[in-house]
């Protein structure tokens, strides 16, 4: 089954506005939670992460929120610009073994 | 930063050929990945490696070989490739010091099988 899964494959947002990517998780032994970026035809980068410890972590504009008990976690980026028109993964992993298991993606896109 | 590379960027084989994708990096990372990206899948991964002549089974293993020969090197083997295994292949690796578990990806493999 799928254990990282992001139920919206696309969405679009006005330039300045918020824009909030959704990521569910199955396995309860998760305890890293990252976001990564890909441009068409460039390889993933890491965006921000968070470790299970924390629900909450702000990086300029980007801010991660993890909800543990709904093994659910978002990616809000504020001001979002035309550059961040991208495909967003996120990815889940054990610490333990460290096998990183990534969503389908979300492509987002920021109408000027 | 990071250095991954992989060869060859662009492989295309006929169905049942063998075919051996390559990666290494540099920075001494323990962690090795092989991941297959596919529209409406993201990635998935196909087999990992913490260190020399060890081998993780991934999610979508079936089809796939790997080998780490040394910390640098972790070739990806389709030894009778078929027409589904046509996709983007990226390797990566991490560092798993301290808290964070950071993937540092190749540019990619784009193979075709006819």
């Amino acid at each position: 089954g799928q254990q990282v899964k992001q139920s919206s494959p696309s969405l679009t947002v006005q330039e300045g506005g918020i824009s909030i990517l959704n990521c569910d998780y199955e396995n309860d032994m998760f305890d890293y939670f990252a976001w990564y970026k890909k441009y068409p035809d460039n390889s993933p980068t890491l965006l921000i992460s968070v470790r299970s410890n924390v629900d909450k972590r702000e990086d300029g504009r980007l801010t991660v929120f993890l909800n543990k008990s709904g093994k659910h976690f978002s990616l809000h980026i504020t001001a979002s610009q035309p550059e961040d028109t991208a495909v967003y993964l996120c990815a889940a992993g054990d610490y333990g073994n460290e096998k990183i298991t990534f969503g389908a993606g979300t492509k987002l896109t920021i109408k000027p | 930063e990071a250095a991954v590379t992989q060869s060859p960027r662009n492989k295309v084989t006929v169905t049942g050929g063998n075919v051996t994708l390559s990666c290494r990096q540099t920075n001494s990372h323990n962690y090795m990945y092989w991941y297959r990206q596919d529209t409406g899948h993201g990635l998935r991964l196909i087999h990992y490696s913490y260190g020399a002549g060890n081998l993780q089974i991934g999610d979508v293993p079936d089809g796939y070989k790997a080998t780490r020969t040394t910390q640098e090197d972790f070739f990806l083997l389709l030894e009778l490739a078929s027409p589904s295994q046509t996709s983007l292949y990226f390797c990566a690796s991490s560092d798993t010091q301290g808290c964070q578990n950071t993937l540092y990806f190749g540019a990619g493999t784009r193979l075709s099988v006819l």
